[in-house]
């Protein structure tokens, strides 16, 4: 059973400061996995993707991916309110390298002023 | 605006009955996906197309759900004899995948399904 697991939070995180979020996941075979964010009642938006082991920055958000340990993670730095939203960890299924994403429950991240 | 589009967004419906979603791709897209929410979790994954041709189909996917993308262009997606059970956001999402380029999905603003 393939499984992409998050913490559910929520996490907190004082404006201004880093968000750490964390995803693991199951299939060892996986190749590409994405970070979406979802604000509540709307749908997810792509943030980043990363395919290669290591540190993927855009803007005030990395990505960092280790095949090895199966994790991959997503930090946001200079929080804002406006980063306050659920963030869906993505893996695609190896069954298709370019096809389907199995998604985590996502973590709630509340940024306070 | 060239997004995925879904239509309807709301969509209130009594046990029984059956609904269709319609969703548009972005227009070059060639993968076109169905998914589903409900809420706390994650988006699941229903089915998805490559232009005209399904090519997998989840076991979440019951016999009263059925998919269709006729062209290669838009897609709807039917549930019959709805149940409370259906109740959830219907997300469609498209990607452009081309060659070893990588398939980045897209979504579209879901349609939400209450089923009362």
């Amino acid at each position: 059973q393939k499984e992409v697991e998050q913490n559910s939070g929520p996490l907190s995180v004082p404006e201004g400061a880093i968000a750490s979020l964390n995803c693991t996941y199951s299939d060892r075979g996986s190749q590409s996995f994405f970070w979406y964010r979802q604000y509540s009642g709307k749908s997810p938006e792509l943030i980043m993707f990363i395919y290669s082991n290591g540190d993927k920055e855009d803007g005030r958000f990395t990505a960092q991916l280790n095949k090895a340990s199966q994790y991959v993670s997503l930090l946001i730095r200079d929080s804002q309110p406006s980063d306050s939203a659920t963030y869906l960890c993505a893996v695609t299924a190896t069954t298709d390298s370019w096809g389907t994403l199995q998604f985590g429950a996502g973590t709630q991240v509340v940024v306070t002023p | 605006d060239t997004g995925v589009s879904q239509n309807p967004r709301h969509k209130i419906t009594k046990r029984g009955q059956n609904v269709t979603f319609r969703c548009d791709p972005i227009s070059e897209h060639n993968r076109l996906y169905w998914y589903r929410q409900t809420l706390g979790q994650g988006p699941e994954f229903l089915t998805y197309f490559q232009n005209e041709a399904q090519l997998e189909k989840s076991r979440l996917l019951s016999d009263r759900f059925s998919a269709e993308r006729p062209k290669g262009s838009f897609s709807t997606l039917e549930i019959q004899r709805t149940e409370q059970g259906d109740s959830a956001m219907y997300l469609c999402a498209s990607s452009l995948v081309k060659g070893s380029s990588g398939n980045t999905i897209y979504f579209g603003e879901g349609s939400w399904l209450t089923v009362v």
